[in-house]
């Protein structure tokens, strides 16, 4: 799968400041890019994935940035909620697109703080 | 929304025994997989299945795997001779064409 780095692995904030999260990547084939969140004792869920024809997307309180010169991108999450907390991943799948097995690092633990 | 179900969401077994886990895909989706995910680490990768055939399986799934889709909306996956090391979560995932994998809440697999 590919190589992707994670940062931070845990992020804590304050209710309603903002979150970013920053993912790494060493393919430049690829074109896909999606976020993932996992709360307590519930199966990844995506929340926002960006293709690499667009450089940002945004919904309601959640966008991804790509930087496809850099080879990163984003989350941002802003007006932090309680439920925002939760385990968040960008596997990128196997082969650049969205079709192949996708390979999880760490990823994120954001906790916000009421 | 349609979602990815699985069943049971606990499963408790004893060492040595064979365990089903069972998924039921969102319905138009054609690709299926499995991951594991065991406490406190990565979820990996297991097998993905297309068009009735696996399409590709990572390096933990042997022999003592298998999966099938017995009928048009099941799809399980199957542990034979289960080792302790086998507890974890288990998640089945779908999607459709070039669409991003949809995944179920798991299957938690406890063996004593």
């Amino acid at each position: 799968g590919e190589n992707v780095e994670q940062h931070p692995s845990t992020l804590s904030v304050q209710e309603g400041d903002s979150a970013v999260i920053k993912c790494t990547y060493s393919d430049s084939a690829s074109n896909y890019f999606p976020w993932y969140k996992q709360e307590l004792g519930k199966g990844p869920q995506l929340i926002i994935d960006i293709r690499s024809n667009v450089g940002e997307k945004k919904d309601q309180r959640i966008a991804v940035t790509l930087n496809k010169t850099a080879k990163h991108f984003s989350l941002h999450i802003t007006e932090t909620q309680p439920e925002d907390s939760a385990v968040y991943f960008c596997p990128l799948p196997g082969g650049g697109g969205s079709a192949r097995q996708l390979t999880f690092g760490s990823g994120t633990q954001l906790t916000v703080l009421p | 929304e349609p979602e990815v179900t699985q069943t049971p969401s606990h499963q408790v077994t004893q060492m040595g025994q064979e365990v089903i886990l069972r998924c039921v895909p969102i319905s138009n989706h054609l690709y299926f997989y499995w991951y594991r995910q065991i406490l406190g680490q990565k979820v990996e990768f297991l097998v993905s299945f297309y068009n009735n055939e696996i399409s590709e399986k990572s390096e933990i799934f042997d022999d003592q795997f298998s999966v099938e889709r017995p009928d048009g909306s099941n799809f399980t996956l199957k542990i034979r001779s289960t080792k302790l090391e086998d507890s974890a979560m288990y998640f089945c995932a779908s999607r459709d064409g070039n669409q991003p994998q949809h995944f179920g809440d798991g299957t938690r697999l406890s063996i004593l």
